[in-house]
């Protein structure tokens, strides 16, 4: 069935370092979303890709969406406590309307 | 603008008991979705309403879970009788509307913790 999956599952960094989750799909994808979810709260939408090769920025944060639009990224270049979180994927694909997530990958920031 | 509206926040009964949880979306939007996510999981959608119409609910357990959105508005979520394995926190969602193209993203309300015991 349609599933999107994520990795890793957690992530431990030091605040400055790097991070980076990935998402796979086996079919095509018609879009792929990106949520953040802090601690305790709700997913808060950041982005949506749709094009293939697509590449956004925002701040600290780069997304991408593979030529075969089957996979996805989530960068984040040098780390903050405040990036502290779970971030999921969500993928659609053609001829529905459901958007299923993946299973999230947990960022833990040490200062 | 005003978010996503839910209640109740918490909610702790016994197991073969009933609940249900509301939801008010965000005005005008035309989509509303109900999640369940069980701790350390992803969303899992249990049913989508495009309006007063369900576009999937495919993954919602029909023998026990109902949903409603009579007047294309705000929308229940019930479950009768409730099982240890439904404790999770129920999250509803809207967007603005999901045949009308665009980046459809969805806003989440807080959410209805459950427990069952």
């Amino acid at each position: 069935g349609q599933q999107v999956m994520q990795i890793p599952q957690y992530q431990h960094v030091q605040e400055g370092e790097d991070f980076t989750t990935y998402c796979n799909s086996s079919t095509t994808l018609s879009n792929i979303q990106w949520y953040k979810q802090r601690p305790g709260g709700h997913p808060v939408f950041l982005i949506q890709l749709v094009k293939s090769g697509e590449v956004k920025k925002q701040k600290r944060l780069t997304f991408q969406f593979g030529e075969a639009k089957k996979n996805s990224s989530l960068h984040i270049t040098a780390t903050q406590t405040t990036d502290v979180g779970t971030y999921f994927c969500a993928g659609k694909w053609s001829g529905g309307f459901k958007t299923i997530f993946g299973a999230g990958t947990r960022l833990f920031v040490k200062a | 603008e005003a978010g996503v509206a839910q209640s109740p926040r918490y909610k702790i009964i016994e197991k073969r008991q009933s609940v249900a949880f509301w939801c008010n979306p965000i005005s005008g939007h035309a989509t509303l979705y109900w999640y369940q996510q069980i701790l350390g999981q992803g969303p899992k959608l249990l049913i989508q309403f495009q309006n007063n119409g369900v576009v999937d609910d495919s993954q919602l357990p029909k023998d026990r879970f109902s949903a409603e959105r009579l007047k294309g508005v705000d929308s229940t979520l019930k479950i009768q009788p409730a099982k240890l394995e439904d404790s999770a926190v129920y999250l509803c969602a809207s967007s603005p509307n999901l045949l009308a193209g665009g980046p459809n993203e969805q806003f989440f309300g807080p959410g209805t913790r459950l427990t069952v015991l």
